[in-house]
């Protein structure tokens, strides 16, 4: 079974500042990763997606994730932030030989607040 | 209009009450799912459908029901609500005829239900 490790559950960044949010996984066999935004008061929406190939997967809102096999990692970041990617943020796993979301499994989230 | 719809957005209701949550979507998609999100916990799934005939227990389906009445409407049902089941809860849509479309989710915007 897979499951996820999101490192942070608060996240404080101040605008125009880098950030990085953490997503371990395990898994004993290939895996799609995912990376699911929540802004307040709605439903969760895609920010991008590692299937295969290259391992530097860019997504929505200049958002970024690396897929590191060695680690099992999927760490997502962003170079500068603004105040309207204040939201949560969820990591997500499922087996690679699976059509579906059947199988998939979020982390715990992890809540990025953004100061001014 | 949202390609996924939920009602009621906000329910109260005591315990011991019947709930029926209703979500449908104008995505064409064939495969509908239901989830609990709880703070600290991610997102849970109760049930999915991958079409009008087929429906499948998920990680916590204990305590509630589903029907899918058309391809379009899967609406989830409390028998008996409990306070334990004070959630926020989503509808999602994925694609099950695109390879990769299959593991990516359109979610709802979510219904809040309290149970007191």
């Amino acid at each position: 079974a897979q499951s996820v490790t999101q490192l942070d559950s608060q996240v404080p960044v101040f605008e125009e500042a880098p950030v990085e949010l953490r997503c371990n996984y395990s898994s004993s066999v290939s895996v799609y990763l995912f990376w699911y935004v929540q802004y307040p008061n709605q439903g969760l929406q895609l920010l991008l997606k590692y299937l295969s190939g290259s391992t530097l997967v860019k997504g929505i809102n200049g958002f970024e994730a690396e897929f590191n096999k060695s680690q099992t990692s999927f760490h997502l970041r962003k170079p500068s932030v603004h105040i309207s990617d204040t939201a949560e943020y969820f990591c997500a796993v499922t087996p690679g030989i699976i059509q579906g979301a059947q199988k998939l499994v979020f982390g715990q989230g992890t809540r990025l607040t953004i100061n001014p | 209009d949202a390609d996924v719809t939920q009602t009621p957005r906000n329910r109260i209701t005591k315990t011991g009450k019947r709930i029926m949550l209703e979500c449908s979507q104008t995505k064409g998609h064939d495969r509908m799912y239901w989830y609990r999100q709880d703070p600290g916990l991610g997102l849970r799934l109760i049930y999915y459908s991958f079409d009008v005939k087929d429906i499948n227990k998920g990680e916590i389906s204990d305590g509630y029901s589903v029907s899918r009445q058309a391809q379009a409407k899967f609406s989830l049902s409390l028998e008996s609500a409990i306070p334990n089941q004070t959630a926020l809860y989503f509808c999602a849509t994925s694609d099950g005829t695109v390879k990769s479309g299959a593991n990516v989710l359109t979610f709802g915007a979510g219904s809040r239900l309290t149970v007191l």
